[in-house]
């Protein structure tokens, strides 16, 4: 079955400063990659998604891109500010954004005042 | 906004019991889940529910676990037995048939632990 390895699982960035977290997945089948922010105390709430049709997709500070042919996709936040400290997940599915997710383990974001 | 809710926040049980986990989905959603996630593991798909009935189900979702929509707005967990490894947070999750937009929200969680 499809796997997700999520790297680096704890970074620590200067306010300001970019933040670059990877994904890759094992299934060539997968066609949906969403990326979750969770806060403690809280559910995994869903800040971009990508679909395997695009490469790239950019949301204000919040980028992710896609490469098919490696099997990895990536999550950019660029001028990192404190409230972005929290735990971001990646994960990916072969049925499109209704089937199971597969997640990374998740890596903890510092963002340092 | 809309959101998913889930009760208890916090469940604590004696190996054996039975719980029940309950979600309120957001209530123009079709497809429903639960997820769990062990202490310091990852989040893990357990069982997607589309028109009163199981569309996928995950290796974890044995014949202790069931799922059920009793009404229109409540969708349950159910544990039947107990053990402590079913210690970890449960998360439900809904999405649309419709639209845009497809993702899958997700509650706030149910912290289980079991004794």
């Amino acid at each position: 079955g499809e796997n997700v390895e999520q790297h680096p699982s704890t970074l620590s960035v200067q306010e300001g400063d970019s933040a670059v977290i990877k994904c890759t997945y094992s299934d060539s089948a997968s066609n949906y990659f969403p990326w979750y922010k969770q806060e403690l105390g809280k559910g995994p709430q869903l800040i971009i998604d990508i679909r395997s049709n695009v490469g790239e997709k950019k949301d204000q500070r919040i980028a992710v891109t896609l490469n098919k042919t490696a099997k990895h996709f990536s999550l950019h936040i660029t001028e990192t500010q404190p409230e972005d400290s929290a735990v971001y997940f990646c994960a990916a599915s072969i049925r499109g954004s209704q089937g199971n997710l597969i997640f990374g383990k998740g890596t903890k974001l510092s963002v340092k005042p | 906004e809309p959101e998913v809710t889930q009760t208890p926040s916090h469940q604590v049980t004696q190996m054996g019991q039975e719980v029940i986990l309950r979600c309120v989905p957001i209530s123009n959603h079709l497809y429903f889940y639960w997820y769990r996630q062990i202490l310091g593991q990852k989040v893990e798909f357990l069982v997607s529910f589309y028109n009163n009935e199981i569309s996928e189900k995950s290796e974890i979702f044995d014949d202790q676990f069931s799922v059920e929509r009793p009404d229109g707005s409540n969708f349950t967990l159910k544990i039947r037995s107990t053990k402590l490894e079913d210690s970890a947070m449960y998360f439900c999750a809904s999405s649309s048939d419709r639209g845009r937009f497809y993702e899958q929200y997700f509650g706030p969680g149910t912290r289980l632990t079991v004794t």
